[in-house]
């Protein structure tokens, strides 16, 4: 299983572009990229997904180098709702095979 | 949107009881996903199910059964609780596991164990 690394905690300001960075050395073939963000007393809820390159939605973008070691989540123009815990997971999704770490906890200040 | 309901948002329990958590998912989902979260630890899978009737252990099984008896509905059964499964509980599914899909998450249940 490939073992993901991310920093533990970040700060930032209302409207600034977060970036939080993570290591998956271990990435294998069909392995996809997925990130999670869960706030206080709630379920994980789904943010973004990517196999490679770079994928946006309403919500993120997701940056992929060519050789899948790490990925960047990027969060544009941040506000305090977007405070919480962000969580990068490496592995086939669907299946049990991925491991959730303790996630980069983000605290957007005013 | 995916729905993944959990019966109790808090259940108070007593050493020794049989401790039952329901969880329900709305999207005809095939996986379902029990996991538990600890400060400090993540989320840790305990069991999963790709179909009905069917399951597979997950990293830390011991204490724990399941049942899945129709496809929408997942349990989590806690044989004996003890006071170290005071936990927050977590259920999720997932459409299939052929597809790419990502898990939906219910909101948990906080158990404590007395």
């Amino acid at each position: 299983l490939a073992k993901t690394t991310q920093p533990i905690s970040m700060d930032s300001y209302e409207g600034q572009e977060v970036n939080i960075t993570c290591s998956h050395n271990n990435i294998a073939t069909n392995d996809y990229i997925t990130w999670y963000q869960q706030f206080p007393s709630q379920g994980p809820r789904f943010i973004i997904q990517g196999y490679k390159t770079k994928v946006t939605n309403e919500v993120a973008s997701l940056f992929i180098p060519a050789d899948r070691k790490s990925s960047t989540l990027s969060l544009p123009r941040v506000s305090l709702s977007d405070t919480a815990v962000y969580y990068c997971l490496v592995g086939v999704p669907g299946t049990y095979k991925y491991i959730f770490g303790t996630g980069t906890r983000l605290k957007v200040l005013a | 949107d995916v729905k993944v309901t959990q019966s109790s948002r808090y259940l108070v329990k007593r050493t020794g009881e049989k401790v039952f958590l329901e969880c329900v998912q709305d999207m005809d989902h095939e996986n379902m996903f029990w996991y538990r979260q600890d400060p400090g630890l993540g989320l840790r899978l305990i069991y999963f199910s790709y179909d009905v009737k069917m399951k597979e252990k997950g990293d830390i099984p011991e204490g724990y059964s399941v049942s899945r008896e129709k496809k929408e509905r997942f349990s989590l059964i806690l044989e004996s609780a003890s006071t170290n499964q005071t936990s927050m509980y977590l259920c999720a599914s997932s459409l299939s596991r052929v597809i790419a899909q990502p898990q939906h998450f219910g909101d948990g249940t906080r158990l404590s164990i007395l």
